[in-house]
């Protein structure tokens, strides 16, 4: 069952240009998601992240929408650059008494930038 | 600030062998998950720690363990290996309700 899902395997975008990569969810009861940036031979490197009070959160040129009636959240680039060229994952945890519960990672989307 | 560190980078181990793979948290960060990644599947949880104890373990044998150290630096252990162990296993650390932050991960490689 997954239940975090990136429907697209791969995206390319100019540079410059916006770049939009989606993912949706099915679990209910997520309350937190995140975007990690993956190079190959490297850890996932944290990008933004979204409280599920919120439906909007903004970090340069990276902003992170979140739809709950949707279940589904977006990440945008803007504009986008050669370096931004690697496998991106969403994720989504559940906040529990203890901290952040696992996180369940979709699939990735590997995103391409064309100079 | 130092990241989380992870140690060996590489693990070549063979079928029966025991495997621990270590990791050295982010400074201040007192929970420690272990994730795998093998080869054409997802980053998969493992296990969860805080504070020393095991808080939640994902959907795999007894054979995988682990424990957290006083200094909140953990250790996960496979033992009896078998060839589909081979993977990347990735160490994140986190404080409370923050993101949680990956190192470069231990390659184990079962022959």
């Amino acid at each position: 069952d997954q239940q975090v899902k990136q429907n697209s395997p791969s995206l390319s975008v100019q540079e410059g240009r916006i770049s939009i990569l989606n993912c949706d969810y099915t679990n209910s009861m997520f309350d937190y998601f995140l975007w990690y940036k993956k190079y190959p031979a490297e850890g996932p490197t944290f990008l933004i992240s979204i409280s599920s009070i919120k439906d909007k959160n903004e970090d340069g040129r990276f902003t992170v929408f979140l739809n709950k009636s949707a279940k589904h959240l977006s990440l945008h680039i803007v504009p986008s650059q050669p370096g931004d060229s690697a496998v991106y994952f969403c994720a989504a945890s559940v906040i529990s008494n203890f901290g952040n519960e696992k996180l369940t990672f979709g699939t990735g989307t590997r995103l391409t930038i064309i100079p | 600030e130092a990241g989380v560190t992870q140690s060996p980078t590489h693990l070549i181990k063979t079928r029966g062998q025991q495997a621990t793979l270590r990791c050295s948290p982010i400074s201040g960060h007192t929970s420690v998950y272990w994730y795998q990644q093998a080869l054409g599947l997802g980053l998969q949880f493992l296990l969860w720690y805080d504070e020393g104890e095991e808080r939640n373990r994902g959907n795999f044998p007894p054979r995988f363990s682990g424990r957290q150290f006083p200094n909140y630096s953990s250790e996960l252990n496979v033992n009896a290996l078998e060839l589909e162990d081979s993977a990347l296993y990735l160490c994140a650390s986190s404080l409370y309700g923050q993101p949680q932050h990956f190192g470069d991960g231990t390659r184990l490689s079962i022959l």
